[in-house]
C-alpha cells in the first residue's frame, strides 16, 4: 500500500462545468503523475509533479491543468469537461531514491461527462 | 521517446494451460520493462520489471518475462493459469534515468480471460 487515496471515486457530471479530482498521499513522495485509462488506450500521462508548485505537462494535457501547493495533494483539474474526457483517472506516486521507474497507483476516480 | 505495442487485445485461455502475452516496444534509449496487472475495478499493482541483468525475470504469482533485447520484446508468460489470473494486464517501458521524474508509456493492455 503506497498510501494513495484519490476523490471523488465516481463522478458523473454535464458539459461545460468543471471538476476537481484530488490525489493524497501519506508518504511524502517527491514525483506524482496523473494518467488517463481508456480502452485501446492504455494509460497515458496527462501531467506530473516533480515538487511543490514544480508541474509538468505529459503526452495528453490538453484540457487539463493541475497544482500542487502542498506535498501531499495533487490535484486534477477539468476547467470546462467535455464528452472526451469521460475516462477513469489514475494518480501514482515515484519513491525518491528507488529510480527504478516504477510507480504505484491509486485506486481510480471514474468521470462520465454527459 | 518510447513506445510499447501489446500484440493482442484479448487472449482467452483455459484453465490450467500455459499462456503468453506479448510485447513489443520501441526506444533510442535504454530503458526499464514493467508488466502490470488490473484486476476489475481496481488501480494496477507491479507484477515484475526488468531493470538489468538477467533477461528472465520472475515476478508474482507464478509469471514471468523474458527481455529481448535485439527483437525489442518483453513477452509474459505463466505455464499453467488459475481463473483468479482473469484481468488486464498492461506491459510498459520507461527510458532509464539516474534520477528525475518516472514517466512509464503504457501499452494498449491485454486482457486474459481464464475458462473452467
Amino acid at each position: 500500500d503506497a498510501g494513495i487515496t484519490q476523490s471523488p471515486r465516481h463522478k458523473v457530471t454535464e458539459t461545460g462545468t468543471p471538476v476537481t479530482l484530488r490525489c493524497h498521499q501519506t508518504e511524502n513522495h517527491r514525483y506524482m503523475y496523473w494518467y488517463r485509462q481508456d480502452p485501446g488506450h492504455g494509460l497515458r500521462l496527462i501531467h506530473y509533479s516533480y515538487g511543490v508548485k514544480d508541474t509538468d505537462k505529459g503526452e495528453v494535457s490538453d484540457g487539463y491543468s493541475v497544482s500542487r501547493s502542498k506535498t501531499e495533494d495533487f490535484l486534477l483539474t477539468l476547467e470546462s469537461a467535455t464528452s472526451s474526457q469521460t475516462s477513469v483517472y489514475f494518480c501514482a506516486i515515484s519513491r525518491q531514491g528507488a529510480n527504478t521507474g516504477e510507480l504505484f497507483f491509486g485506486e481510480g476516480s471514474r468521470l462520465t461527462v454527459l | 521517446a518510447q513506445s510499447v505495442t501489446q500484440l493482442d487485445s484479448q487472449v482467452p485461455v483455459f484453465e490450467e494451460a500455459p499462456v503468453e502475452l506479448r510485447c513489443n516496444y520501441s526506444s533510442s534509449v535504454s530503458v526499464y520493462l514493467f508488466w502490470y496487472v488490473q484486476y476489475p475495478n481496481q488501480g494496477l499493482q507491479l507484477l515484475l520489471k526488468y531493470l538489468s541483468g538477467s533477461t528472465l525475470v520472475k515476478g508474482i504469482n507464478g509469471f514471468e518475462a523474458e527481455f529481448n533485447k535485439s527483437q525489442t520484446s518483453f513477452h509474459l508468460r505463466k505455464p499453467s493459469v488459475h481463473i483468479s489470473d482473469t484481468a488486464e494486464y498492461f506491459c510498459a517501458v520507461s527510458e532509464y534515468r539516474i534520477q528525475g521524474a518516472q514517466k512509464l508509456v503504457f501499452g494498449q493492455g491485454t486482457r486474459l480471460t481464464i475458462n473452467p
